[in-house]
Parts: C-alpha cells; structure tokens; sequence
C-alpha cells in the first residue's frame, strides 16, 4: 500500500519570502500522480499542483512550484512571494494510475503567513 | 458553473443514528468519491463510483454504504453511527481516471456524532 508522509506539522513565513513544504511517498508503482491541496479554513479542498510521474519536468503554477524527485521518493512543494491568502492546511497526495481513483493524503503541513 | 454541491453542510446525529450525506458533482463529471476527514488528519478514501458503479472502497466497515444516481450525483449512508464517526465528509468528483487534471472538491458535511 502507498504512504504519504507530510514531517512538518506546521510551518510559517513572513509575507512576500519563499518557502517550501515537504512530503515523502512509498511506493512500488512506477506510474503514478502527485498532488498539492489547499484547505483554508472554509473547508474546501482546492487543487494546488499536480505532477506525472512520467514527467522528469517539475511542474509550476504562477507562485507554486515543486521539486519532483522520483528517486528519492520526494515531492516538495515551493510557495514563492507569500501571501496572506496562502495561510492554510497543505496536503500532500498520491494517485495511482491503476485501478481506482483513490487519492492517499499525507497528514498534512498548517502554514501561517506572518504579516 | 456550479462547482460540486454537498448536502448538509452540518448535521448532528446520536449514536446508533442512520444518516445519508448527498453530493451533485460539476457538470460532466461521471466520477464521484468519497472521502473521511477525522480533526487534525488527511482525508481517508470511502468509495469511488463511476458510471453508476462502485470502482474502489477503503478500509471501512459495511456500515458505510453509497450509490450514485443516473444523474451522477451520489448518496454516502452511515448506519449504526458511532462517536468515531465524527467526521468531515468530503465529496469529489471528475470527468474520467485517464490523465486525471485533479478533482474537485465539495465544501464538505460536518458529521458530529453524540
């Protein structure tokens, strides 16, 4: 079975710095999805980043970039010029590209932006 | 467009209690998961169906049961509720497992169990 381990419970930066959230994930699988998910306190989980496995390029959406290390089973998840807006819970999750559509989430890193 | 819609947004239950959460997934979306958010966790996979029939379910008792409609949305029940089952019940739809974009998440139901 896949695991997803997110070490940083929380996590904080100032307004407008860079910072970066880790997440680890055991796998056998050689196909597979990561993604990034924000939860702000509305509940509502939105889609950050996802990232192909078969990719070696590391994906980036405008602020949010990650470093995909398929070795090293390893799929950070960078947060450049923080805003206020980016405070909130962060998880970390992988697909697999066969059988169903479960997504296995990490514990997940709470990030408080310092104004 | 409406994004995926959950029913209730809160709830509160007794123990031994039935209960029955709803989910409308965006428009096009055939794909329907369920998800359970124990406080202070990541969300934990319930079932996925598709087209009207179940294609995964997690490490979860009988008690947990769901169905989606022709219209795609879907029903997630829990009978004989427990205190544990207190929960975030998250909803999730997409249009297909191939080459997944992401899914969409609803605002989710509160469960509280007492």
């Amino acid at each position: 079975a896949q695991t997803v381990t997110q070490s940083q419970p929380e996590m904080s930066v100032q307004e407008a710095e860079t910072v970066t959230l880790s997440c680890t994930y055991d796998t056998s699988e050689s196909d597979y999805y990561l993604f990034w998910y924000k939860q702000p306190p509305s509940r509502q989980m939105i889609l950050v980043i996802r990232q192909e496995a078969y990719k070696q390029q590391n994906a980036t959406e405008n602020r949010f970039s990650v470093n995909f290390q398929k070795a090293a089973k390893s799929f950070s998840l960078k947060i450049s010029d923080s805003q206020l807006g980016d405070a909130a819970m962060y998880f970390c999750a992988y697909r697999s590209n066969f059988g169903n559509e479960k997504l296995t989430f990490g514990t997940g890193t709470r990030l408080t932006i310092i104004p | 467009d409406a994004g995926v819609t959950q029913s209730p947004t809160h709830l509160i239950k007794t123990r031994g209690q039935q209960v029955t959460l709803r989910c409308s997934p965006i428009s096009g979306h055939k794909s329907v998961s369920w998800y359970q958010q124990v406080l202070g966790q990541g969300p934990q996979f319930i079932f996925q169906y598709y087209e009207k029939e179940e294609r995964g379910r997690g490490n979860f008792p009988d008690r947990f049961s769901a169905r989606q409609f022709p219209n795609y949305s879907s029903e997630l029940n829990v009978n004989a509720l427990l205190l544990g089952d207190s929960a975030l019940y998250l909803c999730a739809s997409s249009l297909a497992r191939d080459r997944p974009y992401g899914y969409t998440f609803g605002s989710g139901t509160r469960l509280t169990v007492v």
